[in-house]
């Protein structure tokens, strides 16, 4: 099966700081994800890569950043923590011609 | 551009009935994916069932299936004999056939009612 983890399920931050949230996959999947969930609104997309230090920006790339320095990890940066950034955050992978396979999201709140 | 749409925010239905959950796309395209995920409170999204746009033939998984309507881009999804477990909130979503762009619905959220 294939496993995409998130390093933290619940983050608290405070405004202004530095935010890193990990995600490694272990299927060798060239596409990688970024997307932050809230209510009503579904998934949004962040972030996206398809290959090592490859990245294209999603619907809502402002405020965020990304990192992909090896083929099973992808980074989201938040460069300046801000309190409309409190949201769960969900990576997810997938190959040539396969779905999305999720972490089980981070919830990120800024205070 | 594609879009995927859900009208249905929150529904219910009894345990043990069937109940159809709601999605349409938008798309140019002729070829490609259509998915449906649940995700339950334990948040970890999960894949329910896959339909390929060139096959005709309606997806099932055991009690789910789905209702595939190309030309007039249309996704439902049918849940049989409806069990507690079934509560989530369950997500339509398009891929093209790339596989680097997934476009998803705002969700419906499914309870089931002993």
């Amino acid at each position: 099966d294939v496993k995409v983890t998130q390093s933290s399920r619940y983050l608290v931050k405070r405004t202004g700081e530095k935010v890193f949230l990990e995600c490694v996959q272990d299927m060798d999947h060239e596409n990688m994800f970024w997307y932050r969930q809230d209510p009503g609104l579904g998934l949004r997309l962040i972030y996206f890569s398809y290959d090592v230090k490859m990245k294209e920006k999603g619907d809502i790339p402002e405020g965020y950043s990304v990192s992909r320095e090896k083929k099973e990890r992808f980074s989201l940066i938040l460069e300046s923590a801000s309190t409309n950034q409190t949201s769960m955050y969900l990576c997810a992978s997938t190959g040539i011609y396969s779905p999305l396979h999720f972490g089980n999201g981070t919830r990120l709140t800024v205070t | 551009a594609q879009t995927v749409t859900q009208s249905q925010p929150e529904m219910s239905v009894q345990e043990a009935e069937t109940v159809t959950l709601s999605c349409t796309y938008d798309t140019s395209e002729n070829n490609y994916y259509l998915f449906w995920y649940k995700q339950p409170p334990s948040r970890q999204m999960i894949l329910v069932i896959r339909q390929e746009a060139y096959k005709q033939q309606n997806a099932t998984e055991n009690r789910f299936s789905v209702n595939f309507q190309k030309a007039a881009k249309s996704f439902s999804l049918k849940i049989s004999d409806s069990q507690l477990g079934d509560t989530a909130m369950y997500f339509c979503a398009f891929t093209t056939i790339t596989g680097n762009q997934f476009y998803f619905g705002t969700g419906t959220s499914l309870t089931v009612i002993p």
